[in-house]
């Protein structure tokens, strides 16, 4: 079993609707967890921590349920700039990526 | 825009040919790491280095060398390289390998096409 596993989709949506995605991870003592946006022939860039509380950033929001082990990411109103693969990163002592969930928004 | 910076961008090599790749951090980090992306493929983590020492190889070929001379610098060294190889390949730094808090900032790669 991989240590952070992701639904690679892809997903597909209209421009205006919420999506989510789940990120699964095996490590119990994993201590802190992000979501990275990477688009097409690009690097990974950081979008958002993802704090135990939950954490919103504008359309963005995180969530982390430690009991099921796994985080989310809810997009709302999505836009066609949201099209990318969206990266799950949790760190145990170190960072494991997973392999990515791609997005894309249509009009 | 990252700190993390890459030369050259774009790179196309014969099989018999030896270059390296360079990678540079203005961030003051003490970890630094080489990823291998094949096209619409997940990111493969080649190595890590943590305060200039080597602290992962990921069963990567004897073709790729890094070198770390300093906290700042990171290089991929290439030779007798295969068509397979061809992938972009992106260097990212970190406050320190084993943060638990670590945020990893990503450099913009460089496209590497093996003939």
């Amino acid at each position: 079993r991989k240590e952070v596993e992701q639904d690679p989709g892809p997903f597909n949506v209209p421009e205006g609707a919420t999506v989510a995605f789940n990120c699964t991870y095996s490590n119990s003592a994993s201590q802190s967890f992000f979501w990275y946006r990477q688009d097409c022939r690009k690097e990974p860039k950081l979008l958002m921590s993802v704090y135990s509380s939950g954490n919103e950033d504008g359309r963005f929001t995180a969530q982390l349920n430690r009991a099921s082990q796994y985080i989310s990411l809810l997009i709302r109103d999505s836009k066609l700039s949201d099209s990318a693969t969206y990266l799950c990163v949790v760190n145990a002592g170190k960072s494991t990526f997973g392999d990515g969930t791609t997005l894309t928004v249509k009009p | 825009e990252t700190g993390v910076t890459q030369t050259p961008r774009h790179l196309v090599m014969g099989m018999t040919n030896k270059k390296s790749l360079k990678c540079e951090q203005h961030l003051g980090h003490n970890a630094m790491y080489w990823y291998k992306q094949s096209a619409k493929k997940p990111l493969e983590l080649m190595f890590v280095y943590n305060f200039k020492e080597q602290t992962e190889n990921n069963s990567v070929p004897s073709r790729f060398s890094p070198e770390c001379p300093n906290s700042s610098h990171l290089f991929l060294h290439l030779h007798t390289l295969q068509p397979e190889d061809s992938a972009l390949y992106l260097c990212a730094s970190s406050q320190e390998e084993t943060g638990n808090t670590d945020t990893q900032y990503f450099g913009p790669g460089t496209r590497l096409t093996v003939l």
